[in-house]
């Protein structure tokens, strides 16, 4: 099953890109990579999606390399707002027998100083 | 209607009480799931719902019982709940079948003395 290790929190500040690397070995042919924001007392909001090369909506970017054993949670210009626990999610509900799982890491908590 | 719903906010109940968490989504999703979330820890999975039968169960102890009476809504049913069962309890939807795109309600913190 996969495993994911992310950094246990990260200093920025505004206006900076920040770029949050999640390691995740062990991922299978058919699992997702996703990423949440999650605010204090809040549930997490889902941000970005991916499952190889480069996605991009309004609010992030997502790199993947080809080995897929690693991905990068990208935030340009970071304000205060985006002070926040983010948390990388490898696997999918979909997959056959051991491997239908979805693995949380332990979430990165990103300070935004002014 | 994107938002899903979670009621109470806040439950306090003491180890013989019998409560239950509501949550209620509009947003046709056929998945909906059940976490448990300890301080400073990611969400832990509980149930997940597809097409309102229950399709995965993490190990969850019997004190905890989950209801999905019609597509929108899903319930959690408590019973005999233990001091460590204090958590955020949350709920979401997916519209998918992969489960990787959640939209989570706000949560029902829940205190058991």
């Amino acid at each position: 099953l996969a495993k994911t290790t992310q950094p246990i929190s990260m200093d920025s500040y505004e206006g900076q890109e920040v770029n949050i690397t999640c390691s995740h070995n062990n991922i299978a042919t058919n699992d997702y990579i996703t990423w949440y924001q999650q605010f204090p007392s809040q549930g997490p909001r889902f941000i970005i999606q991916g499952y190889k090369t480069k996605v991009t909506n309004e609010v992030a970017s997502l790199f993947i390399p080809a080995d897929r054993k690693s991905s990068t949670l990208s935030l340009p210009r970071v304000s205060l707002s985006d002070t926040a626990v983010y948390y990388c999610l490898v696997g999918a509900l979909n997959n056959a027998g051991n491997n239908r799982k979805l693995i949380w890491g332990l979430g990165t908590s990103l300070a935004v100083n002014p | 209607d994107t938002e899903v719903t979670q009621t109470p906010k806040h439950l306090v109940m003491g180890m013989t009480n019998k409560k239950s968490l509501k949550c209620e989504q509009h947003m046709g999703h056929r998945a909906m799931y059940w976490y448990k979330q300890k301080a400073k820890k990611p969400p832990e999975l509980m149930f997940v719902y597809s097409y309102e039968k229950l399709s995965i169960n993490e190990s969850v102890p019997s004190r905890f019982s989950p209801e999905c009476p019609n597509s929108s809504l899903l319930n959690l049913h408590l019973h005999a709940l233990q001091p460590e069962d204090s958590a955020l309890y949350l709920c979401a939807s997916s519209p998918s079948r992969t489960g990787v795109d959640q939209y989570f309600g706000p949560g029902t913190r829940l205190l058991v003395l």
